[in-house]
């Protein structure tokens, strides 16, 4: 098992690009996440899925979209590119959701993360 | 608002002494606390956790102790070694009423183990 991909690792975009992050897992994880990480503001929730075909809105979700036509991938879009968007990237997964109660099944897996830098 | 947070941003200790990390929580719906470990440049990974229903568990080398009655969490790392040194970060799933499908990160604490 790879566990959570992440592409690409670095990226640096002008302001007003679009781009698509791409994060893949080959766990048959239920449950992916995006998260942004900026200094001194620990991991901030973008975008997470429960399942293929549903997504929902986390803490940080403008500007930003995401699509789960498989179980596996999960890419999140930056629509128009601007400076405050300049952060580090990761995408987790678990194999069910948070609220599940199963011993285990819901720890996040973590890819290695996706600089972006927008100027 | 209602949040994770970490008393200390920056913890040093020395290597081979007990490493304390703390972490307040406001949403009394809380159920489910995992503690992760970020070493530089990497994602983070799975410490340990816990559930409401229960006041401390324990790992290997890890504790974690949750007093619900003060909201607070700690981490406590025996031995600590310098491969301890990392951020590390609590979350919270907030239960049902808090949108249970999502995990609340702390700010995270920087662990340097001094030798």
């Amino acid at each position: 098992n790879a566990g959570v991909t992440q592409t690409p690792k670095f990226q640096v975009l002008k302001t007003g690009q679009s781009m698509t992050l791409q994060c893949a897992q080959d766990m048959n994880h239920e449950y992916m996440s995006w998260y942004r990480q900026d200094p001194g503001m620990g991991l901030r929730l973008i975008h997470y899925s429960v399942g293929a075909g549903i997504t929902d809105q986390g803490e940080v979700p403008n500007g930003y979209n995401v699509s789960r036509s498989t179980t596996e991938d999960f890419p999140l879009r930056l629509l128009s590119a601007a400076p405050s968007q300049t952060s580090v990237y990761f995408c987790a997964s678990s194999l069910r959701t948070p609220r599940d109660s199963y011993s285990g099944a819901n720890v996040l897996t973590f890819g290695a993360g996706s600089r972006l830098t927008v100027l | 608002g209602e949040s994770v947070g970490l008393h200390l941003p920056t913890l040093s200790v020395q290597e081979g002494d007990n490493s304390i990390i703390n972490c307040a929580y406001s949403n009394s719906a809380s159920d489910y606390f995992i503690w992760y470990k970020q070493e530089s440049g990497k994602g983070p990974q799975f410490i340990i956790d816990i559930r409401s229903n229960m006041d401390k568990r324990q790992g290997q080398r890890v504790t974690v102790l949750l007093n619900k009655t003060v909201k607070h969490l700690s981490l406590q790392i025996a031995a600590t070694q310098p491969g301890d040194s990392a951020v590390y970060f609590c979350a919270e799933n907030r239960g049902l009423t808090g949108g249970g499908n999502k995990l609340t990160f702390g700010t995270g604490t920087q662990l340097k183990v001094e030798l």
